[in-house]
């Protein structure tokens, strides 16, 4: 089956700083999702983007199918970002999603 | 729309115990799925229903049973589990099997004592 790795694998920010979350994928992708985990355990979606570039606010994703990649972009971070991003691939046997093992980020004030 | 409710959030059992974790649904989702989740470890699938019947299931211990009743609902029913089956157990749902945005609910965490 895919295989989704994640990097870095911890991050500590400044508030107010921007960073860079990054996703490869062993297999094309024919669903790439990214998620935040609150401190609650719950998965919150942030984006359904198995090609091309989305913004929802702060955020932004992009994903290069053919590279097999997908990026996370957070800008102007705040404490409340913090927690466990992860991102989830299905292979285009329509597999369910497996997921990577995530970036725990801090955000500090 | 996009909610998933599981009930109850936490349960605690013995492991001479039966109980069940219960998950919902009203996006008129077709595709349902279990995962757990250890403590700093990533999801990880165990059983997926597709149009109200299993289609996958990842090897899972017998002691966990799943049931699709209807399109809106699945349950898991825990018996004689162990302690190191404590973990949040996450429900998720998506429109079909793979390749569509798949929702999750607030989990259920579990501890077995």
């Amino acid at each position: 089956g895919i295989q989704v790795e994640q990097s870095p694998p911890d991050l500590i920010l400044q508030e107010g700083a921007n960073s860079t979350l990054r996703c490869n994928f062993s297999d094309s992708v024919n669903n790439l999702q990214w998620f935040h985990q609150n401190p609650w355990g719950q998965l919150i979606n942030l984006f359904y983007i198995p090609s091309g570039t989305k913004q929802n606010g702060r955020l932004s994703a992009t994903t290069v199918a053919t590279e097999r990649y997908s990026l996370l972009y957070i800008s102007s971070s705040q404490t409340t970002d913090s927690g466990v991003y992860f991102c989830a691939g299905g292979d285009s046997g329509n597999t369910p999603l497996v997921f990577g093992k995530g970036t725990r980020l801090s955000v500090i004030a | 729309d996009t909610e998933v409710t599981q009930t109850p959030k936490h349960l605690v059992m013995g492991m001479t115990n039966k109980k069940s974790l219960k998950c919902e649904q009203h996006m008129g989702h077709r595709a349902m799925y279990w995962y757990k989740q250890k403590a700093k470890k990533p999801p990880e699938l165990m059983f997926v229903y597709s149009y109200e019947k299993l289609s996958i299931n990842e090897s899972v211990p017998s002691r966990f049973s799943p049931e699709c009743p209807n399109s809106s609902l699945l349950n898991l029913h825990l018996h004689a589990l162990q302690p190191e089956d404590s973990a949040l157990y996450l429900c998720a749902s998506s429109q079909d099997e793979g390749g569509t945005e798949a929702f999750f609910g607030q989990g259920t965490r579990l501890t077995v004592v």
